[in-house]
């Protein structure tokens, strides 16, 4: 069983707020991550995909950074808006699975 | 809107029921998945259907009986539940099984209770 850990379970930030959050993984037989933000009442929505040690990936105020060898990726939101509350997944892909596994998601409300 | 739509979004089912869970795509995604997401958990896997057939079966038990009638459509019968089986039911697709380098894209989800 492959053990993807997310950290905090929930933050709560000022709206302006710059702030990141953890999702570990297992260093060896790496092949992807994902990053999903989920708002609620809507469906999971993709955010990243990220496949290379050191990649780091940015949409807009968004950006997730890659460490493959020590197992974690990061995920940034800059100047955090009230629009991006939601939970933030991470899912994990290895060499040798046919599937994700998923976090339990990092739960963010950002306060006006 | 998502590209993936599911039905119903919500459904109270007694233990003696029988119900479907809907889910179609028109993106030509070749790969469909059902998920089980408890509150706080991460999603679980319990089926994928590559091209048509069915790929992956996670030890789901037989009460939950998957069903893919063609490319774009995806069913979850369900029959004879228990109270513990009351979660949110996601569909997911992708373009294909293995490539996991290509983003899922979900549904709304069915957020099912078993009474």
């Amino acid at each position: 069983i492959l053990n993807v850990e997310q950290s905090p379970q929930s933050l709560h930030v000022q709206e302006g707020d710059s702030t990141n959050f953890t999702c570990s993984f297992p260093s060896s037989n790496f092949y992807a991550l994902h990053w999903y933000r989920w708002e609620t009442a809507k469906s999971p929505e993709a955010l990243f995909v990220m496949t290379l040690n050191g990649d780091e990936k940015k949409k807009g105020r968004i950006s997730a950074t890659l460490n493959t060898k020590e197992g974690y990726s990061y995920l940034y939101i800059k100047g955090s808006q009230p629009e991006d509350s939601a939970t933030y997944l991470c899912a994990f892909a290895s060499g040798s699975a046919r599937q994700l596994t998923f976090g339990s998601g990092t739960q963010l409300t950002v306060l006006p | 809107d998502t590209e993936v739509t599911q039905t119903p979004k919500h459904l109270v089912m007694g233990m003696t029921n029988k119900k479907s869970l809907k889910c179609e795509q028109h993106m030509g995604h070749r790969a469909m998945y059902w998920y089980k997401q408890k509150a706080k958990k991460p999603p679980e896997l319990m089926f994928v259907y590559s091209y048509e057939k069915l790929s992956i079966n996670e030890s789901v038990p037989s009460r939950f009986s998957p069903e893919c009638p063609n490319s774009s459509l995806l069913n979850l019968h369900l029959h004879a539940l228990q109270p513990e089986d009351s979660a949110l039911y996601l569909c997911a697709s992708s373009q294909e099984l293995y490539r996991q380098t290509a983003p899922l894209h979900f549904g709304n989800g069915t957020r099912l209770t078993v009474t």
